[in-house]
């Protein structure tokens, strides 16, 4: 599974959009990329995932460039409850095993 | 309401005990897994199920026992093997291996 890289921390104003970067320059053409977040002492809550083109539910949105090599997360209208470790996962949608970095950690600030 | 229920939310070991974990899920699906996390670190597989009565090894399968006698439930067994065994063990389950795994609140163990 292809490696992602992502900032350490963000911050971002209640109400504005969260954009989280992701980059992933290594990743093969059947892998997908994922987001989950984790709020402190939490499972990680599924947010969204896709393959190539742009996706978007209730939750956010999921922007992939046209050369797959990066990703951005966007939460149009974020909220404090919205604070919590964002992760950037790309993997094989036939494997089993998510693979959790680091991730971002998103403090949403009144 | 479907989901997935993990208990206890906390869970004290003594030495040389073993303990049992208890995850159930009512979502009908066929895959379920056992993650391990550390503070500050990424999830580890420990072990997964695609079907019942049917499991493999994940990455960090020592000191740990599981068994799927039933769709619904996928315990997980922290032997006195497990020389540390303090960690926030998350269960998760998908409709079959490979896709979208949803996750439970986790169990904190903690060791007396």
């Amino acid at each position: 599974d292809a490696k992602t890289t992502q900032p350490t921390s963000m911050d971002c104003a209640e109400g504005r959009a969260a954009n989280l970067p992701c980059n992933h320059s290594t990743i093969s053409g059947n892998e997908y990329v994922y987001w989950y977040r984790q709020i402190h002492s939490q499972g990680p809550q599924y947010i969204i995932h896709g393959l190539k083109n742009n996706e978007t539910n209730e939750m956010a949105s999921l922007i992939i460039t046209e050369d797959r090599k990066s990703s951005t997360l966007i939460l149009p209208h974020a909220t404090l409850r919205d604070t919590a470790v964002y992760y950037c996962i790309v993997r094989v949608a036939s494997r089993g095993k998510l693979i959790f970095g680091q991730g971002t950690e998103l403090s949403v600030k009144p | 309401d479907g989901g997935i229920t993990q208990s206890p939310k906390y869970l004290f070991r003594k030495e040389g005990q073993n303990v049992t974990l208890s995850c159930e899920q009512n979502l009908n699906h066929d895959a379920m897994y056992w993650y391990r996390q550390d503070p500050g670190q990424g999830l580890r597989l420990i072990y997964y199920s695609q079907i019942v009565n049917d499991f493999q090894k994940g990455d960090i399968a020592e000191g740990y026992s599981v068994s799927r006698e039933k769709k619904e439930s996928f315990p997980l067994t922290v032997t006195s093997a497990q020389k540390n065994p303090t960690a926030f063990y998350l269960c998760a389950s998908s409709i079959v291996n490979g896709e979208t795994q949803y996750f439970g609140p986790g169990t904190r163990l903690l060791v007396l």
